[in-house]
């Protein structure tokens, strides 16, 4: 199993401002990826998180919104640009190990950001 | 699209008592699953998986089904305890596929 940190665990921000979440993984993952989780629902994929390229997003995000990075392969940030209150959400890092078409999800325990 | 839902959306069960949460998936090409718990304030955490090879798989007082048959899932949970109380998604995944896409959740109220 990988361990998964994340920071800050939670913050609160102001409309127009831009925040930046890290995950670190205590081991070697082939896959990492970001969540979104709005109050009361279930997780919704963000984007892929290529180590060393551009990330891969979902219908509905665009980098522009959420610049990724991950520049080694246990190692990726996430950040909310321009902030309104629609972005207060629980944002999860996650990862999958070392057999890429296989094995189980791992989270952190995620970011709950608030947007006033 | 690939959708996966669930039959309730909330789950209260006596302490002692099996609970079972229910879920439905739509993408036949779907071949892994997974359980997952996410208590209040934390990441979601693994419970258990299941390959589509199989149609059953048992972990520690937790029972997983799988009917590919009628694309659905579901979770046992034996003599249910307080610290069952979270909320539960499943997950599914295509063969080859990087991602998962999850279920809306079910809340599971544990009654004294």
């Amino acid at each position: 199993s990988a361990v998964i940190s994340q920071k800050p665990s939670r913050d609160i921000c102001q409309r127009g401002t831009s925040l930046t979440i890290q995950c670190q993984v205590d081991s070697q993952v082939t896959m990492m990826f970001w969540y979104r989780q709005q109050p009361g629902q279930s997780l919704t994929l963000i984007a892929t998180a290529n180590q060393g390229s551009e990330a891969t997003y979902e219908s509905g995000f665009v980098i522009d919104k959420f610049p990724i990075s991950r520049p080694n392969l246990t190692f990726s940030t996430l950040t909310v640009s321009n902030m309104s209150p629609e972005d207060s959400s629980i944002y999860l890092c996650s990862a999958r190990g070392l057999a890429e078409n296989t094995g189980e999800l791992f989270f952190g325990e995620g970011s709950r950001l608030t947007v006033l | 699209g690939e959708s996966v839902g669930l039959h309730l959306p909330t789950l209260s069960v006596q302490e002692g008592d099996n609970s079972i949460i229910n879920c439905a998936y739509s993408n036949s090409a779907s071949d892994y699953f997974i359980w997952y718990k996410q208590e209040s304030g934390k990441g979601p955490q693994f419970i258990i998986d299941i390959r589509s090879n199989m149609d059953k798989r048992q972990g520690q007082r937790v029972t997983v089904l799988l009917n590919k048959t009628v694309k659905h899932l579901s979770l046992q949970i034996a003599a249910t305890q307080p610290g069952d109380s979270a909320v539960y998604f499943c997950a599914e995944k295509e063969n080859y596929g990087q991602n998962f896409v999850f279920g809306p959740g079910t809340r599971l109220s544990v009654l004294p």
